[in-house]
């Protein structure tokens, strides 16, 4: 069950920025720390974001994240061809005692 | 480097059970610190947490697959396996697994991941 909201699609241009939101409730995303996951084409998913706003070693710095309340963002700089991919967050929902997925959000550089 | 992969039948029959493995190699699977994750894909959608074990073998589910769930680990192998019971069609999916962290959640490394298909 996807309990966290993500907006099915988001597109931009090469070298542009992307935003991509992650809305929840105080039982998930507004008490609990937030991951943010890539997934390429027929890949396993991987870790982008962790507690929130930390990448991993590896990860550019080209993608940064960030919590407010009770929703989270995942923003993606100078836009790459390479950057096409379905993005989930990712977090524990202390009412469901379930970890819970975003809905998805697929990027698409035009 | 941690590596996780998943092994199993790729086909399972209604009403059986999906039992699948997944081998740990590059760190102890008896670590402090970690669970071990299940998490599932069914075709062309999202993701979905099955549950995690820790090395005690304390166990975390789903609630929605908690009646039909067992998630055990055999820290000799350095590897944790996976029973569904009861199988259906809405079973099939890319079953991964993953290694979690017990305050932060973030699911790194994942194994590649493994196709179960539920069909007579």
């Amino acid at each position: 069950q996807s309990v966290l909201t993500q907006p099915p699609s988001v597109s931009a241009a090469p070298g542009q920025k992307v935003t991509i939101s992650c809305s929840g409730t105080s039982s998930n995303i507004g008490n609990n720390y937030i991951s943010w996951y890539q997934q390429l084409p027929e890949t396993a998913p991987k870790l982008l974001i962790y507690e929130n706003d930390k990448r991993p070693s590896g990860i550019p710095d080209r993608f940064s994240g960030s919590k407010s309340g009770t929703s989270a963002t995942l923003g993606i700089t100078g836009l790459q061809t390479g950057d096409e991919a379905d993005y989930y967050c990712g977090t524990w929902d202390s009412g469901l005692s379930a970890v819970v997925f975003g809905t998805g959000t697929k990027v698409t550089v035009l | 480097q941690v590596q996780l992969q998943e092994s199993g039948p790729g086909l399972v029959k209604p009403s059986q059970t999906l039992s699948l493995t997944c081998t740990v190699s590059g760190d102890s699977i008896s670590s402090s610190g970690y669970y071990w994750s299940w998490i599932r894909q069914h075709p062309g959608k999202g993701l979905e947490w099955i549950g995690y074990i820790y090395y005690n073998g304390r166990t975390y589910y789903n609630p929605s697959l908690k009646s039909r769930l067992t998630i055990l680990v055999d820290t000799s192998n350095n590897r944790f396996s996976l029973k569904l019971t009861s199988v259906t069609a809405a079973d099939t999916a890319v079953y991964h697994c993953a290694r979690a962290g017990t305050v932060t959640r973030r699911f790194d490394p994942w194994g590649q991941g493994t196709l179960v298909t539920v069909s007579s």
